[in-house]
């Protein structure tokens, strides 16, 4: 099974400025990785998938990067609707689909 | 527009069973995979079950293989998960997920419903 990691735990940022997240896979899941964001309350809502694919809808402010075992999710100007969880997920060897424990994005 | 909506849910006994629906509308749900993916009471996402367009392939999380049986109905645009022989740790929200189509990642979600084992 593929562990995903993801750091920092918790990122604080003032909004406007610039978000970097951080995922790394145990071993090589090519460019087969998706981000998704979690508010409160709510379901995940997929961001991007294929590394760098934004999903339908999602403001080009947030983009993907990264193969391998690293990859980056940047949000280049932190809007009040995005703080929340960010979770990356990989399936590039499944069963089973495996998810990042997450990094809360908060206010500083 | 894309609504999944999840149903089935609520407290039960440990070692006793439950299921769950997912109802599918504003796509044709005969042409996506669909996924059960778990979430304990402040913590992560867990990738529960999948299951092809036809029901030809079906996999399951270790954690769950043996108690839960992952279904799907096409002509009712419904998805279901039995859950068997459930344990504290099994209490989540349950969310169906629709597979994306070209990827293996999770485009539509519903907004999940609620499972809680207790004596």
């Amino acid at each position: 099974e593929i562990v995903m990691t993801q750091s920092p735990a918790t990122l604080s940022v003032s909004p406007g400025e610039r978000a970097t997240l951080s995922c790394r896979a145990s071993q090589s899941v090519s460019s087969n990785l998706a981000w998704y964001q979690q508010k409160p309350g709510q379901a995940p809502r997929l961001l991007i998938y294929d590394a760098s694919t934004r999903a339908t809808g999602i403001p080009a402010r947030f983009s993907g990067s990264g193969s391998g075992t690293e990859f980056t999710l940047t949000i280049s100007s932190l809007q009040s609707e995005d703080f929340a969880v960010y979770y990356c997920q990989q399936y590039n060897n499944w069963p089973p689909v495996t998810f990042g424990p997450g990094t809360k994005v908060d206010i500083k | 527009e894309v609504h999944l909506v999840e149903s089935g849910g609520g407290l039960v006994q440990p070692g006793g069973s439950l299921r769950l629906s997912c109802a599918a509308s504003g796509f044709t749900f005969s042409s996506y995979s669909m996924n059960w993916v778990r979430q304990a009471p402040g913590k992560g996402l867990e990738w529960v079950s999948y299951i092809s367009i036809f029901s030809s392939t079906i996999y399951y999380a270790d954690s769950v293989k043996g108690r839960f049986t992952i279904s799907r109905d096409n002509a009712k645009n419904s998805l279901y998960l039995q859950i068997n022989s459930l344990r504290a740790e099994d209490t989540a929200v349950y969310y169906c997920a629709r597979g994306e189509y070209s990827s293996g990642s999770f485009d539509y979600w519903g907004q999940g419903t609620l499972v809680t084992v207790s004596s």
